[in-house]
């Protein structure tokens, strides 16, 4: 049962640099997201998707590019980082249809710093 | 402009007592709520979560109450354990088209701490 897996668990980058955090669920869940977390602000919607080829912003989306060619993955692409960008970052995935749609599974987390 | 708020950033309680974390949201068109714990270093995992029909969902020590005239939903731990000290969101979400609500808008959370 490996859920919502997200890889790197931690990553530094240099401003300017680009990565792709990576996002996989096996629940064969239609919703995915992804979610920043800063101290003291909660959860804050980046970007989401209802379905393979289908992706809309959240948000606080500027800065994120995502795509989504698979049901079972969603990777969140950082363009040029800044140190604004450094944050903890969780993907979560969701049936999307009936009374657990919104339900939410969150992965671990990656860690990014951004110097 | 916060849509939904956790007014107390931290709580304190002892082993055995009630822990009542509360939370506020001001979207009217809010229909679906739920609770969230985190522990450090983990992702939020699901807790409760209570349809805006209702007015209260239990789950073994975990129950939520929901007002909907007051925009404000509770929830209740009893009897609160040690292993319960994390921290507690509350999110909401709105129905979106066709029918699937599918965006979270989660509150800061409260940290909560049982002492043995």
């Amino acid at each position: 049962n490996a859920g919502v897996t997200q890889t790197p668990k931690f990553q530094v980058l240099k401003t300017g640099q680009s990565m792709t955090l990576q996002c996989a669920q096996d629940m064969n869940h239609e919703y995915m997201s992804w979610y920043r977390q800063d101290p003291g602000m909660g959860l804050r919607l980046i970007h989401y998707s209802v379905g393979a080829g289908i992706t809309d912003q959240g948000e606080v989306p500027n800065g994120y590019n995502v795509s989504r060619s698979t049901t079972e993955d969603f990777p969140l692409r950082l363009l040029s980082a800044a140190p604004s960008q450094t944050s903890v970052y969780f993907c979560a995935s969701s049936y999307g249809a009936g009374l657990a749609k919104n339900i939410q599974y969150f992965g671990a987390g990656t860690r990014l710093s951004v110097l | 402009d916060q849509q939904v708020k956790q007014n107390s950033p931290s709580l304190s309680v002892q082993e055995g007592r009630i822990s009542i974390l509360n939370c506020d949201y001001t979207n009217s068109m809010f229909d679906y709520f739920l609770w969230y714990k985190k522990y450090p270093a983990e992702g939020p995992t699901f807790l409760i979560s209570i349809s805006s029909i209702k007015d209260k969902n239990e789950d073994g020590r975990f129950t939520v109450f929901l007002n909907k005239s007051a925009k404000h939903l509770s929830l209740h731990i009893v009897p609160s354990q040690p292993g319960d000290s994390a921290v507690y969101f509350c999110a909401a979400s709105e129905r979106g088209s066709g029918g699937s609500n599918y965006k979270l808008t989660f509150g800061k959370g409260t940290l909560l701490t049982v002492n043995p």
